[in-house]
């Protein structure tokens, strides 16, 4: 079946680095959504891409989505305190709107 | 916004007792939820589709007789886990696409599931 791998696992930055995590999936998608998850929280909506190549922007966040439409990253720049929590990326194929989603990567800043 | 009501947020509940966990779309119409599970620091699991007047459908090794999914309108969908045991603890948690590419899918807060 459709797997969707994310890596790294966990990553602990200095506040103000960077921060980039990244998803791949076995199969083509339809479309990628990306998910932030605060400890004791549940996901919620960042963002999603559909298209081939597409890069979209919030703030400090950028999205990718890779050409093949099996990959995408999110590269956040100078990272807060704020940015605390799991990432996760949610792949979706076919008309079924089943969200697939990555293992996750847990990100942690240092004041 | 998009907004879904889950509840309880927790339930405690002895092995072999069932629980029932509602998920309701408030300002939406929900045709179709997910239900998800997750462990401690784990991503989360697709459990099963739920439609709307229709049989959901399980994901494979997801024991569809365990886990009763029931959609009876097009706001309220319900997970019962029967006879649970303690390997049944968990979060549990459903999520619903409210549709538009700017709303993705939007989760309720999670049931926190502890069978002693």
């Amino acid at each position: 079946g459709q797997q969707v791998m994310q890596i790294p696992q966990y990553q602990h930055v200095q506040e103000g680095e960077d921060f980039t995590t990244y998803c791949n999936s076995s199969t083509t998608l339809s479309n990628i959504q990306w998910y932030k998850q605060r400890p004791g929280g549940h996901p919620v909506f960042l963002i999603q891409l559909v298209k081939s190549g597409e890069v979209k922007k919030q703030k400090r966040l950028t999205f990718q989505f890779g050409e093949a439409k099996k990959n995408s990253s999110l590269h956040i720049t100078a990272t807060q305190t704020t940015d605390v929590g799991t990432y996760f990326c949610a792949g979706s194929s076919g008309n079924t709107g089943k969200l697939i989603f990555g293992q996750g990567t847990t990100l942690q800043v240092k004041p | 916004g998009a907004v879904v009501s889950q509840h309880p947020s927790r339930v405690i509940c002895k092995s072999g007792t069932s629980v029932k966990i509602e998920c309701r779309s408030l300002d939406f119409q929900a045709t179709t939820m997910f239900w998800y599970r997750q462990f401690p620091k784990k991503s989360l699991m697709l459990m099963a589709t739920s439609n709307e007047g229709s049989k959901a459908t399980y994901e494979q090794g997801v024991e569809k007789d365990k886990f009763l999914i029931n959609h009876a309108s097009l706001t309220l969908s319900t997970l019962t886990v029967t006879s649970a045991h303690p390997e049944d603890s968990s979060f549990y948690i459903c999520s619903a696409p409210k549709g538009g590419a700017d709303y993705g899918y939007t989760f309720g807060s999670g049931t926190r599931l502890t069978v002693v």
